[in-house]
């Protein structure tokens, strides 16, 4: 079974440039998650999809962060502009739905911000 | 909201003895406490997971006791090999709301 994909793995920006990371969740899965997880501590959410509508996003900066899952599958997360607090691995994760739990996690885009 | 905290932050053990990562979380009404295992430069893999209905759960050489009533949730690996060194990650959530996650453990397993 085909896991969560991302890409790109790897990005280095400016300060106030711009960055857009893709996913693509597992094949049937419902929900759809963008984590960010700062060097040393755990994954903490920035937005929730089911499907193509949004559950919560109670903590992504809507000022420079914006995601959307436009067909229910894919999904994009762009950052205008990056500030160098962003920088973080930003994963993808997913799940059948959301009382299942369980979810799964790509292996993440690398952003660094100088 | 929910606040998950884990201790320690790094666990230093040597290979064949146990090691126990502890969690405690504030919203008594999560049920669901994951596990997850994340090595250097790779996605966070679910090890683990039980739910408030159980107390215990056991799965080879990891195991995870769940204390409803003071709030924790503990993780124990045992005969731990150099394999096991990684960060783990505990976690909470109540029905579909999202996990919130603990700051990590790094485990060392020293040969």
């Amino acid at each position: 079974e085909a896991g969560v994909a991302q890409s790109p793995r790897y990005k280095i920006i400016e300060k106030r440039q711009s960055v857009a990371f893709w996913c693509n969740p597992i094949s049937g899965h419902a929900t759809l998650y963008w984590y960010q997880q700062i060097l040393g501590q755990g994954p903490k959410l920035l937005i929730q999809f089911q499907n193509n509508g949004v559950v919560d996003d109670s903590q992504l900066p809507k000022d420079r962060f914006s995601a959307e899952r436009l067909k229910g599958v894919d999904s994009t997360l762009k950052i205008q502009p990056a500030k160098l607090e962003d920088s973080a691995v930003y994963l993808c994760a997913s799940s059948l739905d959301p009382y299942s739990n369980t979810i799964y996690f790509g292996e993440g885009s690398w952003l660094t911000v100088v | 909201g929910e606040n998950v905290e884990q201790h320690p932050s790094t666990l230093s053990v040597q290979e064949g003895d146990s090691a126990v990562i502890k969690c405690t979380y504030s919203d008594s009404a999560s049920n669901y406490f994951p596990w997850y295992k994340q090595e250097l430069g790779k996605r966070p893999q679910l090890i683990i997971d039980i739910r408030s209905n159980v107390g215990e759960k056991k799965d080879q050489r990891i195991a995870v006791t769940l204390n409803k009533t003071a709030k924790h949730f503990s993780l124990h690996i045992t005969e731990t090999q150099p394999e096991d060194s990684a960060v783990y990650f505990c976690a909470a959530s109540k029905g579909a709301q999202k996990l919130v996650f603990g700051q990590g453990t790094r485990l060392t397993i020293n040969p």
